[in-house]
């Protein structure tokens, strides 16, 4: 079975602190995601990364960065939290060539 | 602009009924489609998916429908049961595909009642 671990449930974090979600996939996966989900919004892709030390914007980067030093790890920055990033964020990761993803279970980020 | 749509932002359906959740997309370059059921407090989970070259891909109770000329994709589900109350989002891949690159609709809240 896929494994898709995301390093926190909930979180609550200040306007201003620099926030760090963590994903970790345990299939080999070459690409990597990130979303955010909203109401009424669906999921909005923030990044991704096809390979280590690749990263490609997604349709709403602004406010965030990421990182992927090794493979199995694919890690979401908030440089300067900020209210209108309080969301559901959902970590997933893929096969190359393979269009279906795997998720995982999300993190409630609550910034106030 | 949402190139991928779900226009209903929600659907009750009686237990045993048939459970109709629809997509419409705007890129006639899309070629692959998939629908991803979401539990709360859960991430999203693949339930069937569908390549252009078809118009219909059946696994069980689930059955998905392409209309390429209409820009439309359907999902069926037959017959509804209460577990199937979930939120339901379809997703269109984006050219290249090494990239596995989706593109998400708004989701739709299915409630079966028994």
């Amino acid at each position: 079975d896929v494994k898709v671990t995301q390093s926190s449930r909930y979180l609550v974090k200040r306007t201003g602190e620099k926030v760090f979600l963590e994903c970790v996939q345990d299939m080999d996966h070459e690409n990597m995601f990130w979303y955010r989900q909203d109401p009424g919004l669906g999921l909005r892709l923030i990044y991704f990364s096809y390979d280590v030390k690749m990263k490609e914007k997604g349709d709403i980067p602004e406010g965030y960065s990421v990182s992927r030093e090794k493979k199995e790890r694919f890690s979401l920055i908030l440089e300067s939290a900020s209210t209108n990033q309080t969301s559901m964020y959902l970590c997933a990761s893929g096969h190359a060539e393979s269009e279906t993803q795997y998720f995982g279970p999300g993190t409630r980020l609550l910034v106030l | 602009d949402q190139q991928v749509k779900q226009n209903s932002p929600s659907l009750s359906v009686q237990e045993g009924r048939i459970s109709i959740l629809n997509c419409d997309y705007t890129n006639s370059m899309f070629d692959y489609f998939l629908w991803y059921k979401k539990y709360p407090a859960e991430g999203p989970t693949f339930l069937i998916s569908i390549s252009s070259i078809k118009d219909k891909n059946e696994d069980g109770r689930f059955t998905v429908f392409l209309n390429k000329s209409a820009k439309h994709l359907s999902l069926h589900i037959v017959p509804s049961q209460p577990g199937d109350s979930a939120v339901y989002f379809c997703a269109a891949s984006v050219p290249p595909s090494n990239t596995g690159k989706l593109i998400f609709g708004q989701g739709t809240t299915l409630q079966v009642k028994p």
